[in-house]
């Protein structure tokens, strides 16, 4: 059983579409997330729900729309995408959106190639 | 604002050898989580070891041992009789722990890439 899958795992499309990535956590976790990893591996937080409710949204373009239709589903949808868009798209989860010994669990990833 | 400091970008050491990759942080937090995760060319990413800031001993998992020194603000990974499968992205990251309303995101640092070599 996958506790953090993302779907699909690769995804190469052509400037100007849109497309979305989909993440599903069967942990029970309150708090989901999503991150960007770019070409020098520098990982950094787009975007967190917690039960359903936007709780962090760094400085992203307004062309990156999240949509979580229950706590264990965190969506990602890129309009008009750009070369610059290219990178690896992690999801993850924790247990709750606050402190202490718990640590994210992350999906396998989603490779972004925009041509 | 939490800021985390990995500056060995690149690692080598011998199979069956000890490696210690360096982290230091800043933060403001009184209270905050420090985290070492791996990343294999394979893509996923992997928690390692976690150590509180209030916590008296040095976090171990396995041949993993974080280095904790809180005066120094640094969080040394140490990995003990390296394994040619330790070869990999290796991240320092920190969360706080109590910020009451605020946001209690990880923030990772750039990484160290660790080869090992037979």
């Amino acid at each position: 059983d996958t506790a953090v899958s993302q779907t699909p795992k690769y995804l190469v499309t052509q400037m100007g579409n849109d497309k979305s990535i989909k993440c599903e956590q069967n942990l029970g976790h309150d708090t989901m997330y999503w991150y960007k990893q770019d070409s020098k591996k520098f990982l950094k937080i787009m975007f967190s729900y917690n039960n359903k409710e936007l709780i962090i949204n760094e400085t992203v373009p307004n062309r990156f729309s999240p949509k979580s239709p229950d706590k264990a589903h965190l969506n990602l949808h890129i309009n008009s995408l750009e070369l610059g868009d290219s990178a690896v798209y992690f999801c993850a989860s924790s247990r709750d959106r606050t402190g202490g010994n718990y640590g994210y669990t992350f999906g396998s990833g989603t490779r972004l190639t925009v041509v | 604002a939490q800021k985390i400091t990995q500056t060995q970008p690149g690692m080598f050491v011998q199979e069956k050898e000890a490696v210690t990759l360096d982290c230091t942080y800043d933060t403001s937090d009184p209270s905050y989580g420090l985290f070492w995760y791996k990343q294999p060319s394979s893509g996923e990413m992997i928690f390692l070891i976690y150590q509180g800031s209030y916590d008296q001993q040095n976090a171990t998992e396995g041949r993993y041992s974080l280095n904790f020194q809180k005066a120094r603000k640094s969080a040394n990974l140490v990995i003990s009789a390296s394994q040619l499968g330790d070869s990999a992205m290796y991240f320092c990251a920190m969360r706080p722990r109590w910020r009451g309303a605020g946001s209690y995101q990880l923030t990772f640092g750039k990484g160290t890439k660790l080869s090992v070599i037979p």
